[in-house]
Parts: C-alpha cells; structure tokens; sequence
C-alpha cells in the first residue's frame, strides 16, 4: 500500500520550456502534497506543502510564479516549472500524506529528473 | 524553525557488523522521527519510524532509539548486507498547528557502504 506515482520520470528540455510534473497517490487519499528538491548528493530541500483545494505554501527562497503548484484533487498535484532555465536542473520529489493528518506517514513518488539545456 | 543535524556523512563497514547513524533534533515540539533509504536515483523510502512517546522500536534488523531529553535519535543496522548500501536520511516532523505544521526537516544523510 502507500503507493505514489511520479510521472515524467525524465525531462530534457530547452531553456525556456515550461515543464509540467504530475504526483498521484494510487492507493490512498492525500490531503497534503509536499514537493522538494534534491541536488547531488545532498538532502531533500521542501520547496512547498500543497494542501488539496487551498493555495500552497511556499518555503523561504522559492518562486512560487516560477514553481506553480496545483493540488485540485485529493490524489493529484502538479508542479510546474515555468520558463526553466539551467539552473533549474535538478531532482524533483513529491510526497503525500495520506488522511491521517500530521500523524500520517508520508510516501514519496520516485521523482523526477529535470535537465534543462 | 527545527534544526537536523546527521553524523556520520559517510561509513563504510564490513559485511556482517553493525552500522550505527546518529541524529539530534532542536525543536522540543517534534514528535515524529522517520528513516529513510535512498539509493541512486530513487526514491526514499521510509524504512522505519518512531514517535516522542517510545524510546525504541525494533524491526528485524534495523532498530531506532529516541532520546527525548537529549533531542537524539538514532538509526542502529545490524547484520549488515552489501544491499544495505544506500543514503539514509533521518527526519523530524513538528506537532503544531498552522503554516508550517507537520513538515518533515530532512538530516543532509549519510552514505552508507557495506563492503562485502
């Protein structure tokens, strides 16, 4: 159980491009969406927490009108990124929380690697 | 905000020892300490979890211990196998409500290596 779908798996696209990324929880309903970044060999950086119907809230540091978020089903959100350049390369995650609120554990999809040329 | 802090970054040990990774947290208002596996350009995977109410919680192998008074949390792997080899990452979530609530702080991970 607990299964998030991350969909593309591989973007290689030209600066820019504006690139779409879908996240589904396939078994379970999710209220809270996460999305996060993850350069090479390092951590997983929260750029925003979605909550179904609502606007996402945004960390510190990230363009929410070039990472636009969309949560309008309770198994679907989508990052995306607007005008991409380079510097936008990098790993993208998304996570889910399921129904349970906070106490939830939260899944991860397998992410999706954006290079932009 | 919480504050994550993970050592080693990187321990290599020997088919058959223990791996030990440690974790200490900074907000007294985390309650909810998740492991993660990542190999290579895949996901993580929550590989175990405790809550500030347990001190431990043991699955085959791998163990978790929680100190709340000393905001440390520890990941113990014993038995280790080469396909143990992969970036664990330690993780607190926050208990309060509002902008912010219930968000995970990811530790920068360790890359562990079993040597066969």
């Amino acid at each position: 159980g607990a299964v998030v779908s991350q969909h593309p798996s591989r973007v290689i696209c030209k600066s820019g491009t504006s690139v779409k990324i879908e996240c589904r929880s396939l078994d379970f309903q999710a209220t809270t969406m996460f999305w996060y970044r993850q350069f090479p060999k390092k951590s997983l950086m929260l750029m925003a927490t979605s909550n179904e119907g609502s606007k996402a809230t945004y960390e510190q540091g990230v363009e929410k009108d070039k990472f636009l978020i969309n949560h309008a089903s309770l198994t679907l959100s989508t990052l995306t990124v607007t005008s991409a350049h380079p510097e936008d390369s990098s790993f993208y995650i998304c996570s889910a929380r399921g129904l349970g609120g906070g106490d939830a554990p939260q899944h991860f999809g397998d992410g999706t690697r954006l290079s932009i040329l | 905000g919480e504050n994550v802090e993970q050592h080693p970054s990187t321990l290599s040990v020997q088919e058959g020892d223990s791996a030990v990774i440690k974790c200490t947290y900074s907000d007294s208002a985390s309650n909810y300490f998740p492991w993660y596996k990542q190999e290579l350009g895949k996901r993580p995977q929550l590989i175990i979890d405790i809550r500030s109410n347990v001190g431990e919680k043991k699955d085959q192998r791998i163990a978790v211990t929680l100190n709340k008074t000393a905001k440390h949390f520890s990941l113990h792997i014993t038995e280790t196998q080469p396909e143990d080899s992969a970036v664990y990452f330690c993780a607190a979530r926050n208990s309060y409500s509002g902008a912010g609530s219930y968000q995970l702080t990811f530790g920068k991970g360790t890359k562990l290596s079993v040597i066969p």
